[in-house]
């Protein structure tokens, strides 16, 4: 079936290092969103991508799609306690209302 | 504006007790789902409700049954509860391709 796979499972940092996770999919997908869950929180909407190519900011987080439209990356310039959580993509394909999720990377970061 | 609205968010049962999981949401939105979080699993399906008067099965559907009561409310329904229910409930809510939106999780024990 179809499958998106999140890299790495986890990830710890000191604070200031930059920070990326990846996310490729089986499957060509039409668009792709991404979600922040804090420990012990729930699911937050932070963007969704649609366009082959995509680059878009927000503050020091950059989400990519591929041109294949089969990938797609988070990066945090310079982290900071704040991003701790778990960062999940979530992708659709074709016209399928449903979310393929990933299995999230989670993120730790050291003072 | 609340978004969404979950209760319980804790609850202990017993092996074989029933009872029904409660989700709202004020946003208007068409769709409507239901997700399990166990660790190491992600964020799986469990139902969702593509418009009101439509439900579907997602990925886990056993031992479960929802109710799309109206287009504010969808249910889930655990009829005889089992250990392997032991989880982090969440409903969420879309409107077309758009991000979804999380309620706060129900936190449910099967003892």
């Amino acid at each position: 079936g179809q499958q998106v796979m999140q890299i790495p499972q986890y990830q710890h940092v000191q604070e200031g290092e930059d920070f990326t996770t990846y996310c490729n999919s089986s499957t060509t997908l039409s668009n792709i969103q991404w979600y922040k869950q804090r420990p012990g929180g729930h699911p937050v909407f932070l963007i969704q991508l649609v366009k082959s190519g995509e680059v878009k900011k927000q503050k020091r987080l950059t989400f990519q799609f591929g041109e294949a439209k089969k990938n797609s990356s988070l990066h945090i310039t310079a982290t900071q306690t704040t991003d701790v959580g778990t960062y999940f993509c979530a992708g659709r394909a074709g016209n399928n209302r449903k979310l393929i999720w990933g299995l999230g990377t989670s993120l730790a970061v050291n003072p | 504006n609340a978004g969404v609205t979950q209760t319980p968010k804790f609850q202990v049962l017993k092996t074989g007790q029933s009872m029904t999981l409660q989700c709202a949401q004020d946003m208007n939105h068409n769709s409507m789902y239901w997700y399990r979080q166990d660790p190491g699993m992600g964020l799986r399906l469990i139902y969702y409700s593509a418009s009101e008067g439509t439900t579907d099965k997602g990925e886990v559907p056993n031992g479960y049954n929802v109710s799309r009561l109206n287009k504010r409310e969808f249910s889930l329904r655990l009829e005889s509860a089992a250990p392997s229910q032991t989880s982090v409930y969440f409903c969420a809510s879309s409107e077309g391709g758009d991000g979804y939106t999380f309620g706060s999780g129900t936190r449910l024990t099967v003892v």
